[in-house]
């Protein structure tokens, strides 16, 4: 069972909209809290998004703010990002990511690749 | 904001080396930063957490340390499968800011 495997990655066009998906397996999904953090091609790592582990907190890198929004249904085990307003600049890999001890990472997806194009 | 700012950008080195990797925060971040480790087309992999605390799993030759405003990561004997991308990474429960990298070459 693969713990996190992320869905909804394409092309499009830049303003357009677009939602990506994470399902968890394997792991009491409500206990932890998700992030979701990209990768342009060729680049480093870049924080997008958490959302704590009830849903009660939600925070953004300022580069997303205002056209991004992560949510989660803990009754189906997953989490998803919604992408609006779509740049060039978010070009990237797309990865879903558990979080433990205060923040940092220790499970991933494989990543789905977004291209705004 | 906090920038992380991580030392070389780029390594060469050889097997069997001792490799050390500085991240330097704008402030202090006492002991909230961890370590990853990436190869190419595949997900980074948690190495250290807490700035020295090793995850389960990851070689002993792994180690980190540093708080503050100056951490390192050091790999005492490096191995073939050590060559990649390292990234530092302030956490907190609302954000999670990278430094750039450091990639491991073979020399």
């Amino acid at each position: 069972q693969v713990p996190l495997v992320e869905s909804g990655g394409g092309v499009v066009q830049p303003g357009r909209s677009l939602r990506l998906s994470c399902a968890a397996a394997g792991f009491t999904f409500n206990r932890y809290g998700m992030h979701w953090v990209r990768q342009a091609p060729g680049k480093g790592l870049e924080w997008v998004a958490v959302i704590w582990y009830d849903g009660s907190g939600k925070y953004y890198a300022d580069s997303v703010k205002g056209r991004f929004t992560i949510s989660r249904d803990n009754s189906k085990n997953t989490v998803d990002l919604q992408m609006n307003s779509l740049r060039v600049e978010d070009t990237a890999v797309y990865y879903c990511a558990r979080e433990i001890n205060g923040g940092c990472m220790d499970v991933w997806g494989q990543g789905t690749t977004v291209t705004v194009s | 904001d906090i920038q992380m700012t991580q030392s070389p950008s780029t390594l060469s080195a050889s097997v069997g080396d001792r490799v050390t990797i500085t991240c330097r925060p704008s402030q202090n971040i006492y002991t909230w930063l961890a370590w990853y480790q990436q190869k190419p087309g595949k997900a980074p992999r948690l190495l250290i957490y807490k700035a020295s605390s090793l995850e389960s799993g990851v070689p002993s030759r792994f180690s980190g340390s540093g708080s503050g405003t100056e951490f390192t990561l050091t790999i005492s004997s490096l191995q073939p499968d050590d060559f990649a991308t390292y990234y530092c990474q302030h956490y907190n429960s609302y954000s999670g800011t990278f430094g750039q990298g450091t990639k491991v070459e073979i020399k």
